[in-house]
């Protein structure tokens, strides 16, 4: 069962213009969120998280927004730049699993055109 | 270099072989993780340690595959008589955490296994 839904797959952006990338889940026992960004033959490589206790969590030129009663995250990133492209992930995790186990969406590619 | 290290980057075997791959994780991380990911999806998580004990398996993961972390250091993740279903990007990853809190887990660059 998919947990965190990461509905496109794909975002094309232009360089300096806002990035938005949408992320969506049902457990409603996920406390703590966070974001990927993989690049090809590398590791997911932490950006930024959040915890359920805040609707805001902000880190250079990436925000994240979360909205619980929507069960509902987002991540914006401004300006976008042409090292951002990548495939994003979205990540969530539970007190009851002790925060060990991460579930991740499918992934958004994100191209950053000049 | 101090984040997470694994080896091999790239294995492959043929049908039936075990493999075993190793991640070193950053070392002052009590947590260590294990995941799958194949192609477009995101990582699947398989199973964690915290020092030396195992705190979970997937119930996904086959008797076929087992992990170790014998002195809370170093794992070892090893697949017996592999099958084509196995072939994925492992990657592992570790963390500094406990029950009452949270951080976030950082990645190696995994290793990719193909079965002929």
């Amino acid at each position: 069962d998919q947990q965190v839904k990461q509905n496109s797959p794909s975002l094309s952006v232009q360089e300096g213009r806002i990035s938005i990338l949408n992320c969506d889940y049902t457990n409603s026992m996920f406390d703590y969120f966070l974001w990927y960004k993989k690049y090809p033959a590398e590791g997911p490589t932490f950006l930024i998280s959040i915890s359920s206790i805040k609707d805001k969590n902000e880190d250079g030129r990436f925000t994240v927004f979360l909205n619980k009663s929507a069960k509902h995250l987002s991540l914006h990133i401004v300006p976008s730049q042409p090292g951002d492209s990548a495939v994003y992930f979205c990540a969530a995790s539970a007190p009851s699993d002790s925060w060990g186990k991460l579930q991740f969406g499918a992934g958004t590619q994100v191209v950053v055109t000049p | 270099d101090t984040g997470v290290s694994q080896n091999p980057r790239h294995k492959i075997t043929k049908r039936g072989q075990n493999v075993t791959f190793r991640c070193d994780p950053i070392s002052e991380h009590n947590r260590l993780y294990w995941y799958r990911q194949t192609l477009g999806q995101g990582p699947e998580f398989l199973t964690y340690f915290q020092n030396e004990a195992q705190l979970e398996k997937s119930r996904l993961l086959s008797d076929r595959f087992s992990a170790e972390r014998p002195k809370g250091s170093f794992s070892t993740l090893e697949i017996q008589r592999t099958e084509q279903g196995d072939s994925a990007m492992y990657l592992c990853a570790s963390s500094l955490a406990s029950q009452y809190s949270n951080q976030p887990q950082h990645f190696g660059d995994g290793t990719r296994l193909s079965i002929l």
